[in-house]
């Protein structure tokens, strides 16, 4: 059974970076499968962060390219999202899933807020 | 990027009763590269149609997708209290890739 567990501070300050991790269990992180982050918010509903092959190639959101760096360790399972200059716009619960256009597995989520 | 808009924003249907969900898009939707997802409260989205027409593992047959171009519709045949949830499209024809607002499914 795939699994996904997120996990990271769950407060952040405003213009600085958050930083989460998903552990992948079940699937090895460099099968052929690429591996997404997704957040939710209660104003913009899902939206698509970026993505990531086991080889390291990545493709993001336009929106938050600028902004956005996702990046694997192939040995502990395991890829990770960092995103900078943060603002309360960023507060949202933040998915990591598999997949790079259709998502199969997701995490249980986790709930980040942006707030001094 | 493609906008996808779906209606109504609730829908509150009894137990047995066919449930039908729209999605529009704003360009045309190429190859039906369109999936619906189910996120239950407090839960993670879940896939159940892709290609959209094509159910994903294990989700049954009370569940179907249609549609092409930029119109398409998930029907839920005979509700169960189960299947309070919202229902998210999702396009990914072209990148990014798009998700709907959302219908909230209600049981009576």
């Amino acid at each position: 059974q795939v699994q996904l567990q997120e996990s990271g501070p769950g407060l952040v300050k405003p213009s600085g970076t958050l930083s989460l991790t998903c552990a992948v269990s079940g699937d090895s992180i460099s099968s052929t499968n690429w591996w997404s982050w997704v957040r939710q918010t209660p104003g913009k509903g899902l939206e698509w962060i970026g993505e990531i092959y086991h080889s390291g190639s990545t493709n993001y959101s336009p929106s938050l390219k600028s902004r956005v760096t996702i990046s694997v360790d192939k040995s502990q399972n395991q890829f990770s999202l960092k995103l900078t200059s943060v603002t309360a716009a960023d507060t949202a619960v933040y998915y990591c899933a598999r997949g790079q256009q259709l998502f199969d597995y997701w995490g249980q989520g986790t709930l980040v807020t942006v707030s001094s | 990027e493609i906008v996808l808009t779906q209606s109504p924003g609730t829908l509150s249907l009894s137990p047995g009763e066919r449930a039908t969900l729209s999605c529009r898009a704003s360009q045309s939707v190429t190859s039906s590269y369109l999936a619906w997802y189910q996120q239950k409260p407090g839960q993670a989205p879940r896939l159940l149609i892709y290609g959209a027409f094509s159910r994903a593992t294990g989700i049954p047959d009370r569940f179907s997708g249609s549609g092409s171009g930029t119109d398409f519709t998930l029907a839920i045949s005979r509700l169960e209290p189960e299947d309070l949830a919202v229902y998210y499209c999702q396009q990914y024809d072209r990148s990014p890739q798009t998700f709907g607002q959302g219908t909230k499914v209600e049981i009576k």
